[in-house]
């Protein structure tokens, strides 16, 4: 069965300083892709950054990173630079190749202090 | 603007009166999704379209039925609302499988609510 395990329910970072916002996944497939989405106070769900599971190098979008380490199935979203405008409930999904299921953590809820 | 389209947005039932929650994306995928979110929580699963034709459960099937009309439009019935399922649906679509990196495009959501 598919997991994914989102560790930190709520996390304050300061305005400037850079986040990381932690991700297990737990699958026995080989061939998958993670996704990040970010929730905003509005409602909506913005997709934000992906990383396959073959990919040799971490995904990047600007002030998103990813951080994957395949053999501890970890997957941690890095901001940078973070903003006021950053504070969001974030959540990791996971989806596999051969399937068209998305797994979704439980969220982490953002604040970012002025 | 191209996306997922979701009606109605707000939505106030009686518990046992039935209703259907439309949606539509207009970006020619073949899958498409029902998920519900409760207050602090992550989307449960509800129900799935892999194709036009096709529908599998979700997480938490029951108390809902749904409609692949076509390709564009996927359906949400609740027969008879209860208050449990008081929530914020979303619907989403997304490519097919095969390697796809594809993510999925959220719909804004429908808040509903059970009296």
């Amino acid at each position: 069965a598919q997991k994914i395990t989102q560790t930190q329910p709520g996390m304050f970072v300061q305005e400037k300083e850079a986040v990381t916002l932690d991700c297990t996944y737990d699958t026995s497939d080989q061939s998958y892709g993670l996704f990040w989405y970010k929730q905003p106070s509005s409602g909506e769900m913005i997709f934000l950054i992906y990383q396959g599971s073959y990919d040799e190098q971490n995904a990047t979008e600007g002030r998103y990173s990813l951080n994957f380490q395949k053999a501890r199935k970890s997957a941690n979203l890095v901001i940078s630079a973070s903003q006021l405008g950053d504070s969001a409930m974030y959540f990791c999904a996971m989806r596999l190749y051969n399937f068209n299921k998305f797994y979704f953590g439980s969220g982490t809820k953002l604040n970012v202090k002025p | 603007n191209a996306g997922v389209t979701q009606t109605p947005k707000f939505q106030v039932l009686k518990t046992g009166q039935s209703m259907t929650l439309q949606c539509a994306q207009d970006m020619n995928h073949n899958s498409m999704y029902w998920y519900r979110q409760d207050p602090g929580m992550g989307l449960r699963l509800i129900y799935y379209s892999a194709s036009e034709g096709t529908t599998d459960k979700g997480e938490v099937p029951n108390g809902y039925n749904v409609s692949r009309l076509n390709k564009r439009e996927f359906s949400l019935r609740l027969e008879s609302a209860a208050p449990s399922q008081t929530s914020v649906y979303f619907c989403a679509s997304s490519e097919r499988q095969g390697g796809s990196n594809q993510p999925q495009h959220f719909g804004d959501g429908t808040r509903l609510s059970i009296l």
